[in-house]
């Protein structure tokens, strides 16, 4: 089965800094990898995917992220953070033809 | 959330009762799925439907059944069956394709009293 592991639970940076929040994954042929984020009580928010072609994927509100194949990782990046983008963000990987598979979270505060 | 409504947001339960969460979806999508989610543990997922009157059971799909009778509607029942249902619920969708992303709906706090 495919899956994506987010090793940080969280993640504090300060406004107007860069934001980096780590994914790595682990699957069997081609990765199909995306973004997500959740505010507090709300529904998931899709951020960006990478399917094939340019490592570096742009996506909404200024973020993007690098895949990076030899370190079978997926970060996002935002190049200066925001006290709006304080949230749980989610990685998750295709795994067949229907189902995503979700890490389990990372929570990103931006202080001012 | 646009395109995908879920009702009620909250929901309160009293243990033994069976409970209907409601999705719908206005995106002409092919795909619906049903996640649960709990607190440092991602989403997982409870059911899924490629096409009306077709769904295939998830990951945790034990004390939850589904319906697809529409192409828009995608209810799921959580059963007295269900140890512990007291969770947030996610609804999704997405077109038919690998490369597609889903959409998600704005979620239905169930909590058993």
């Amino acid at each position: 089965a495919q899956s994506v592991a987010q090793p940080e639970d969280q993640v504090n940076v300060a406004e107007g800094n860069p934001l980096t929040v780590k994914c790595t994954y682990s699957v069997s042929g081609n990765p199909y990898l995306f973004w997500y984020v959740q505010y507090p009580n709300r529904g998931l928010q899709f951020l960006l995917k990478y399917i094939t072609g340019d490592n570096l994927v742009k996506g909404s509100y200024g973020f993007e992220a690098e895949f990076n194949k030899s370190q079978t990782s997926f970060h996002l990046k935002k190049p200066s953070a925001l006290v709006s983008d304080s949230a749980l963000y989610f990685c998750a990987v295709r795994d067949g033809d229907y189902k995503l598979s979700f890490g389990a979270g990372t929570t990103v505060t931006v202080r001012a | 959330d646009g395109g995908i409504t879920q009702s009620p947001k909250y929901l309160f339960r009293k243990e033994g009762q069976n409970v209907t969460l409601s999705c719908e979806q206005n995106l002409n999508h092919d795909a619906m799925y049903w996640y649960r989610q709990d607190p440092g543990q991602g989403l997982r997922l409870i059911y899924y439907s490629q096409i009306v009157n077709d769904f295939q059971k998830g990951d945790i799909a034990e004390g939850y059944s589904v319906s697809r009778e529409k192409k828009e509607s995608f209810p799921l029942t959580v059963t007295s069956a269900q140890k512990n249902p007291t969770a947030f619920y996610l609804c999704a969708s997405s077109m038919f394709g690998r490369y597609y992303e889903q959409f998600f709906g704005p979620g239905t706090r169930l909590t058993v009293l």
